[in-house]
């Protein structure tokens, strides 16, 4: 039971476009979502995140969206650079219990694919 | 100044083999984890390690150990090693500080077990 939905496994993107990368839970107790980048032979590393408190966090190129009631969210990168091109991973985190975490629940990933 | 590190990279290894990957965080994080890719590339916690409270992941085989020395340090142990344990193994470790969580991954150590 996937808990964490990206359902587009791949996104091709024209250099200097905007790149919208879409995310679904299906888990309400989730308050906290986090996009991951990873390359190939790398650890995912953190791009962005937003706490369910907040529809909209923004970060340089990059914007998360969150619409809680349609337990959806977005990564928004304008403009897209062939730098981005990598596989993204959406996430999410059920409240700290201040004692062991449960960890993050990850997506699938979508491979962006950024062309000149 | 690697955040979190874990060794090896690589690992092949025969079936029945006993192996362990070790992973080490510099940035002063209260939890440790492990996560496992399996070969559709889905990204699945194995373990959490906070204060000493161990969480399992109840799909994990007995097999899979982890072992932490100090709080900078979470070790996964795997004995008697199957074909179908191949996959890549990150470690992570998470810090959380006014409503804000801080997640940090390895570079991953990729397992093949022939």
């Amino acid at each position: 039971d996937q808990q964490v939905k990206q359902n587009s496994p791949s996104l091709s993107v024209q250099e200097g476009r905007i790149s919208i990368l879409n995310c679904d839970y299906t888990n309400s107790m989730f308050d906290y979502f986090l996009w991951y980048k990873k390359y190939p032979a790398e650890g995912p590393t953190f791009l962005i995140s937003i706490s369910s408190i907040k529809d909209k966090n923004e970060d340089g190129r990059f914007t998360v969206f969150l619409n809680k009631s349609a337990k959806h969210l977005s990564l928004h990168i304008v403009p897209s650079q062939p730098g981005d091109s990598a596989v993204y991973f959406c996430a999410a985190s059920e409240p700290y219990s201040g004692g062991g975490a449960d960890g993050l629940t990850f997506g699938k990933g979508t491979h962006l694919i950024i062309q000149p | 100044d690697t955040a979190v590190s874990q060794t090896p990279k690589y690992l092949v290894t025969q079936m029945g083999n006993d192996k362990s990957i070790k992973c080490e965080q510099n940035l002063g994080h209260d939890t440790m984890y492990w996560y496992k890719q399996d070969s559709k590339k889905f990204l699945k916690i194995m373990f959490s390690y906070n204060n000493k409270e161990l969480i399992i992941n109840e799909t994990v085989p007995n097999r899979f150990s982890p072992k932490s020395p100090d709080k900078a340090h979470l070790n996964l142990h795997i004995n008697s090693l199957e074909l179908g344990d191949s996959a890549v193994y990150f470690c992570a470790s998470s810090h959380f500080n006014r409503g804000v969580y801080g997640y940090t991954f390895g570079s991953g150590t990729r397992l093949t077990v022939v």
